[in-house]
């Protein structure tokens, strides 16, 4: 149980474009997802909180304008990064919480992002 | 939420036990430590978590210092499939986000 599933796993795309990434709890709803993205041998930096229903919380620093985040329902969460340019190549998570005090995340398998 | 500390890497062999060290002294009444891991170009996969008691599962087992400021994971016979940077984290039990410190880079050498 608990699976997260992210898609696509890689884009490939021209600088300028914008580029959206899904993010679904497939066997639970989750009321919160978050978003991450992770550069080559670092960890993984919290980009963004995305509550269903309402506005998404962004970490200090990241352009709430160039990341936008969705949560039009229990069990999708939509990333999409807007007039992308080489700089925002990256590895984009997502994770899911279960509902209840001390539960753990579930993440997906990632987005490698590559902008030419 | 409260600092973890983590040796940046560990290597064992095939089939042993390991032991990953955390040092959380700041830990405070209401955080959880939770344990992730992450294999190469995927996304980080739960592991286990607790508060107070040793906790064991499928996976590994987590064994809570009294004074909780220390917590070990331990993998009991570890395989080539165990290599991975694994990450302590503690989390309020509260709070939403996990915050990821730096890890410790597991090698495991057949």
């Amino acid at each position: 149980g608990a699976v997260v599933s992210q898609h696509p796993s890689r884009v490939i795309c021209k600088s300028g474009t914008s580029v959206k990434i899904e993010c679904r709890s497939l066997d639970f709803q989750a009321t919160t997802m978050f978003w991450y993205r992770q550069f080559p041998k670092k960890s993984l930096m919290l980009m963004a909180t995305s509550n269903e229903g309402s506005k998404a919380t962004y970490e200090q620093g990241v352009e709430k304008d160039k990341f936008l985040i969705n949560h039009a329902s229990l069990t999708l969460s939509t990333l999409t990064v807007t007039s992308a340019h080489p700089e925002d190549s990256s590895f984009y998570i997502c994770s899911a919480k279960l509902a209840g005090r001390g539960q753990p995340q579930h993440f997906g398998d990632g987005t490698r992002l590559s902008i030419l | 939420d409260a600092k973890t500390t983590q040796p940046n890497s560990m290597e064992s062999n095939e089939e042993e036990p390991v032991h990953l060290p955390c040092n959380h002294s700041t830990i405070s009444g209401t955080d959880y430590i939770h344990w992730y891991r992450q294999l190469p170009s995927q996304g980080p996969e739960y592991v286990i978590h607790g508060l107070t008691s040793n906790v064991n599962n499928r996976m590994a087992s987590l064994a809570i210092a009294e004074d909780r400021k220390s917590s070990t994971l331990i993998l009991h016979r570890a395989t080539l499939r165990d290599a991975a940077v694994y990450y302590c984290i503690l989390r309020d039990e509260g709070a939403q986000k996990l915050v990821f410190g730096q890890g410790t880079r597991l090698t495991i050498n057949p």
